[in-house]
């Protein structure tokens, strides 16, 4: 398998539940990220993972949990989410994140959660 | 803050040209990126822009204006597996941010 891989690809959950969304990539990438995508919205960037360190945290509640094990992982664990948290949520890789400018970035198809 | 805007739909004919337009802020500012987004799939990258000029690769092409913080992306010959939605990114702060716009989504008739 090949490219970046997400699951599940829709989630459905209480706002009691506690979930996790999985990423795997399998191109020898460096770097990680989580963007949510909402209708009618620009991508949001909710974290960014370089060499399994965290370089960015944009000001996501804390009810957003990331983790990532190793280069190839990449976790958001979430818990006592809100109606307003339903939305695609996408993850990502790249080479390297320091020189982004030559170093695109390759999508998973993203995980469908709804929240009710 | 560092936004970027970009019309919210285009619809256009198969074999037409039609062109995308992102303009961007300035501050910290490296360069643009254009992703494509078929619906219910991941986006994909199209093209990168560092510099003034255009960048063609087969039917598409962008380009970018520095000087007038606006860049666009062009399709030619158009094809109805064209519709989707079309995204500019921009990266700032050499490269420590990429910002998506809200996307375009782009209605290719027959």
């Amino acid at each position: 398998e090949t490219g970046v891989t997400q699951t599940p690809r829709h989630l459905v959950m209480g706002m009691t539940n506690k979930k996790s969304l999985k990423c795997e990539q399998h191109l020898g990438h460096n770097a990680m990220y989580w963007y949510k995508q909402s209708a009618k919205k620009p991508l949001e960037l909710m974290f960014v993972y370089s060499l399994e360190e965290r370089v960015e945290n944009n000001s996501v509640p804390s009810r957003f949990s990331p983790e990532c094990p190793n280069s190839s992982h990449l976790f958001l664990h979430l818990h006592t989410l809100q109606p307003e948290d339903s939305a695609l949520y996408l993850c990502a890789s790249s080479q390297d994140q320091v020189k982004l400018y030559n170093s695109p970035l390759h999508f998973g198809n993203g995980t469908r959660l709804t929240v009710t | 803050g560092q936004s970027l805007e970009q019309p919210s739909e285009v619809t256009a004919v198969e074999g037409a040209i039609v062109q995308i337009n992102c303009t961007y802020q300035t501050s910290g500012f490296y360069g643009l990126s254009w992703y494509q987004q078929h619906d219910g799939g991941a986006p994909t990258f199209l093209s990168y822009n560092a510099l003034d000029g255009l960048e063609e690769t087969g039917r598409f092409s962008s380009f970018l204006s520095r000087s007038d913080s606006y860049g666009y992306l062009l399709l030619q010959e158009l094809q109805m597996k064209d519709s989707a939605s079309y995204f500019c990114a921009a990266v700032y702060n050499q490269g420590g941010k990429l910002i998506f716009g809200q996307g375009t989504e782009l209605s290719v008739k027959p």
